[in-house]
């Protein structure tokens, strides 16, 4: 099993530009979650979707941000316009649930964001 | 005060040291995780706890939900083991996670 795969793993851009991170969940796995990781703030949950739908976005920062999931296999993370302060790890992670039995969840590499 | 605790924030042990990293929390959990950050980047997780003990070679991890405690124990610790841990728990609705701030590990040889 490849695990979760995120692309790209490094991505340099200028402010105002857009931004599209991609992540392809562990087949079988129908929970998806987006992380942002910095120094300041640690790890925070930014959005996850269950069955492709989603369903808790509250730790989505501002408008600029928005994710899909359009099929089991494949989601986005885009922020347009970029800023400065989106520089960070993104990380995606996906896990099985079932019913109320919460699987754990396994994470991808990472995407390293730096906006200038 | 933050929903998830963690201490110490660094620690650094000789090789072969027993280690322990404390999470305590404030709110009602559904699960507890243990994940291991490697100086790399990469995040993996160690463990997934609700009640009791779960053990995984040198790695056990304890969880008392009266008091909201859980423990993470590295006995004959290694250089290898060197990585960030970080605590992180699910509320008891839905799948959002939590996390605290990590601990820093070192081992010296």
């Amino acid at each position: 099993d490849a695990g979760v795969i995120q692309s790209p793993r490094h991505e340099v851009t200028e402010m105002g530009q857009e931004v599209t991170l991609r992540c392809k969940p562990i087949s079988g796995h129908n929970s998806l979650f987006w992380y942002r990781q910095t120094m300041m703030r640690g790890l925070e949950l930014l959005i996850y979707f269950n069955n492709n739908v989603p369903i808790d976005d509250s730790g989505m920062p501002e408008d600029r941000f928005s994710a899909k999931m359009p099929n089991a296999s494949f989601s986005t993370l885009k922020i347009q316009p970029s800023e400065p302060r989106d520089s960070a790890v993104y990380f995606c992670a996906s896990s099985f649930k079932a019913s109320t039995l919460h699987n754990e969840q396994f994470f991808g590499p990472g995407t390293r964001l730096t906006v200038l | 005060k933050n929903e998830v605790e963690q201490s110490p924030q660094n620690l650094t042990a000789q090789e072969g040291e027993f280690i322990t990293i404390n999470c305590s929390y404030s709110v009602g959990i559904s699960a507890l995780h243990w994940l291991q950050q490697h100086p790399g980047g990469g995040i993996v997780s160690l463990f997934m706890l609700s009640s009791g003990k779960k053990k995984h070679g040198r790695l056990i991890a304890t969880i008392n939900i009266q008091e909201k405690h859980s423990s993470l124990h590295i006995t004959a610790s290694h250089p290898r083991d060197s990585a960030v841990y970080i605590c992180a728990v699910r509320g008891t609705s839905g799948s959002r996670l939590t996390f605290g701030e990590g601990t820093q590990l070192t081992v010296n040889p």
